[in-house]
């Protein structure tokens, strides 16, 4: 079955620094997604994306953050400059139509460690 | 406002248990989908179901199965004859009638199947 692929499975950053996780959504997927889950928490939703616009964001994603999908395969979010707040697991997600609220396909996740 | 509440924190079973996770949800939408998603001890978020609003049949599938209750705004879950691989946690998720829009997830409960 295709999967979504983020990379780094793992990233530990300096308070302050930027950091950029990368995914790489299933090909024929035409929206996209980022969520995070604080340690022990829910997962929660930051931005979802289609069309090269964002679609929806929520009040976590503030200025600090911002999505790209540079090159029509990467999907990209980046934090300006990290918090330690920001430690959490961020997952990619994509889904395949316009249609609503297919499944969504979920990505093993980046660790972000903000020291 | 949509919100997802589990209540179960935590379950421990012992092999061969039945055992059913309860999810309780909120919504003002007429039209809304609930979703159910298992994170492993990898952390990947894997999709189980997917059921809308106006579909209240329950639904099996092997040993899962769905009881979708709209009178009680209830989406439970169980599993039969549980087993050690099924020792994960379980969110329970809703999601507007809208493409792109947030899945709103519950907390989590954990499941823990000892042998």
């Amino acid at each position: 079955e295709p999967e979504v692929t983020q990379t780094p499975s793992h990233q530990v950053t300096q308070m302050g620094q930027e950091v950029i996780l990368r995914c790489v959504p299933i090909s024929n997927h035409l929206y996209f997604y980022w969520y995070r889950q604080i340690l022990g928490q829910k997962v929660e939703f930051l931005v979802s994306f289609y069309n090269n616009e964002i679609s929806e964001k929520s009040e976590i994603f503030d200025d600090q953050f911002s999505v790209e999908r540079p090159d029509g395969s990467n999907f990209t979010l980046k934090i300006r400059s990290t918090k330690l707040e920001d430690s959490a697991m961020y997952f990619c997600a994509s889904s395949e139509t316009v249609r609503n609220n297919e499944k969504l396909f979920f990505g093993s996740g980046t660790q972000l460690s903000v020291l | 406002a949509q919100k997802v509440t589990q209540a179960q924190t935590e379950i421990s079973v012992v092999e061969k248990e039945d055992v059913t996770l309860d999810c309780v949800y909120e919504t003002r939408d007429t039209t809304y989908y609930l979703f159910w998603y298992k994170q492993p001890p990898s952390g990947e978020l894997v999709f189980l179901i997917r059921r809308n609003s106006f579909d209240e049949q329950n639904e099996i599938s092997g040993r899962y199965s769905w009881n979708f209750q709209k009178s009680t705004s209830s989406f439970n879950f169980t599993i039969t004859a549980s087993q050690v691989v099924d020792s994960a946690v379980y969110f329970c998720a809703l999601t507007r009638n809208q493409a792109g829009t947030a899945l709103i997830f519950g907390k989590g409960t954990t499941l823990s199947v000892s042998s």
